[in-house]
């Protein structure tokens, strides 16, 4: 499968706990995105990298995400001090560059208990 | 900042009906355009796009004109069946997709 993998799946959390998920974009490209989607809303754009440079961070980001992507391959999203409200689907997506057609990985949806 | 309105859903369609699903958008700089769809239980799927003002994305029987003009990007098919049913995003992109909240299409036999 040369689609975009994000890990875990499913991940169940209690409140305050810290987290983090990975996402594989499809390689050789050089775009990496993270979106938020809860139920009923289209996707909330959260930062993007051009490789392993983080150019945008959504305004709307709390200071308890971070995100990194080393070497411009893999990247990953950790969120700490866990909150209710942060329980939503986690979308990754890559694209070769700018204004290229984005391809979406199937999500991790996170639950905090 | 960037922004996309969709029309108010559900939009609910007999099957072999006309439909029209209409996006307006705003964006900085010259944005390529999508529409994506959101099937039940699925990831987002690419749709159809269009790179430049005129262009004409089609995919499935969907289709959509980039009209610069008056920056709309508004999504048609002919003839709708029951497998369309799910949700659809329209999404401007300039250094990133935006999304608004989808439009969600049920057809009933």
């Amino acid at each position: 499968d040369t689609g975009v993998s994000q890990n875990p799946r499913h991940k169940i959390t209690k409140r305050g706990q810290n987290v983090t998920f990975r996402c594989d974009p499809i390689s050789e490209h050089n775009r990496l995105y993270w979106y938020r989607q809860t139920l009923g809303q289209g996707p909330e754009f959260l930062t993007y990298f051009q490789n392993e440079a983080q150019l945008e961070k959504s305004r709307l980001l709390s200071d308890r995400f971070s995100a990194e992507r080393p070497k411009g391959s893999f990247s990953t999203l950790e969120i700490q001090r866990t909150e209710q409200g942060d329980s939503a689907m986690y979308l990754c997506a890559s694209s070769l560059d700018g204004r290229d057609v984005a391809f979406f990985g199937q999500g991790t949806r996170l639950t905090v208990v | 900042g960037d922004s996309v309105t969709q029309m108010e859903g559900p939009v609910t369609l007999s099957e072999e009906a006309f439909l029209t699903i209409n996006c307006t958008y705003t964006a900085t700089g010259y944005p390529s355009l999508f529409w994506y769809v959101q099937y039940p239980g699925e990831g987002l799927q690419l749709l159809l796009k269009a790179t430049k003002a005129d262009d004409k994305g089609s995919n499935k029987g969907f289709e959509a004109t980039y009209r610069k003009e008056t920056t709309s990007f508004h999504l048609e098919k002919g003839s709708v069946q029951v497998s369309d049913s799910a949700v659809y995003f329209c999404a401007p992109h300039t250094d990133k997709l935006i999304f608004g909240t989808g439009t969600r299409l049920q057809v009933f036999p």
